[in-house]
């Protein structure tokens, strides 16, 4: 199993142009995050994906856009990058347990390093 | 104030020392996480608890839901246990969505 992937691992954008961080898990599992991580600050969470079909907006949603394609990808898509989405992007999926879906611990990517100029 | 707050933030050992490092949260959980940032960036999960006491090898993880604190205990630490330690907390019926504490950064000494 590769588990979680994505990609690219590193991307330089100018302020305005598009890209889309690619992600996906051959765990089969049903859950799946996006995060930041930004120096002095703890992972934030920007968007997720409880289970195929559904998306819901995280803690920091501004400025993104996601598509849960199918149950292996999840993707992140930035419109019109700005300076201020300079980040290292996490994916991370869990499997969930049980009738009621308790999650489990989360996998995550190697992580995707952002700069917009 | 944030919900997570981990301490201390940067701590220094010899090898071979007992090494504690303490997670307080002001929420209601579910669960919470322990995780490993390695010095080259990805990010692994050691544990996750709701009570008590778990043990991985010279890992240690204890949680009291009462007080709200958790600890991870690193038994006869070893350089390379140098890496960021990250406490997160889920909260809510699934507990899949994530709060998370800075880190604490480990460094440890030959």
């Amino acid at each position: 199993n590769a588990g979680v992937t994505q990609t690219p691992k590193f991307q330089v954008l100018k302020t305005g142009q598009s890209m889309t961080l690619q992600c996906a898990q051959d765990m089969n599992h049903n859950s799946m995050y996006w995060y930041r991580q930004d120096p002095g600050m703890g992972l934030r969470l920007i968007y997720y994906s409880a289970s195929e079909g559904t998306t819901d907006k995280g803690e920091v949603p501004n400025g993104y856009n996601v598509s849960r394609l199918n149950k292996r990808e999840f993707s992140l898509r930035l419109e019109s990058a700005a300076p201020s989405q300079t980040s290292v992007y996490f994916c991370a999926s869990t499997p969930l347990e049980g009738i009621q879906g308790f999650a489990l611990e989360q996998y995550f990517g190697p992580g995707t390093r952002l700069t917009v100029t | 104030k944030n919900e997570v707050e981990q301490s201390p933030q940067n701590l220094t050992a010899q090898e071979g020392e007992f090494i504690t490092i303490n997670c307080s949260y002001s929420v209601g959980i579910s669960a919470l996480h322990w995780l490993q940032q390695h010095p080259g960036g990805g990010i692994v999960s050691l544990f996750m608890l709701s009570s008590g006491k778990k043990k991985h090898g010279r890992l240690i993880a204890t949680i009291n839901i009462q007080e709200k604190h958790s600890s991870l205990h690193i038994t006869a630490s070893h350089p390379r246990d140098s890496a960021v330690y990250i406490c997160a907390v889920g909260q809510g019926t699934s507990g899949s969505r994530l709060t998370f504490g800075e880190g604490t950064q480990l460094t440890v000494n030959p």
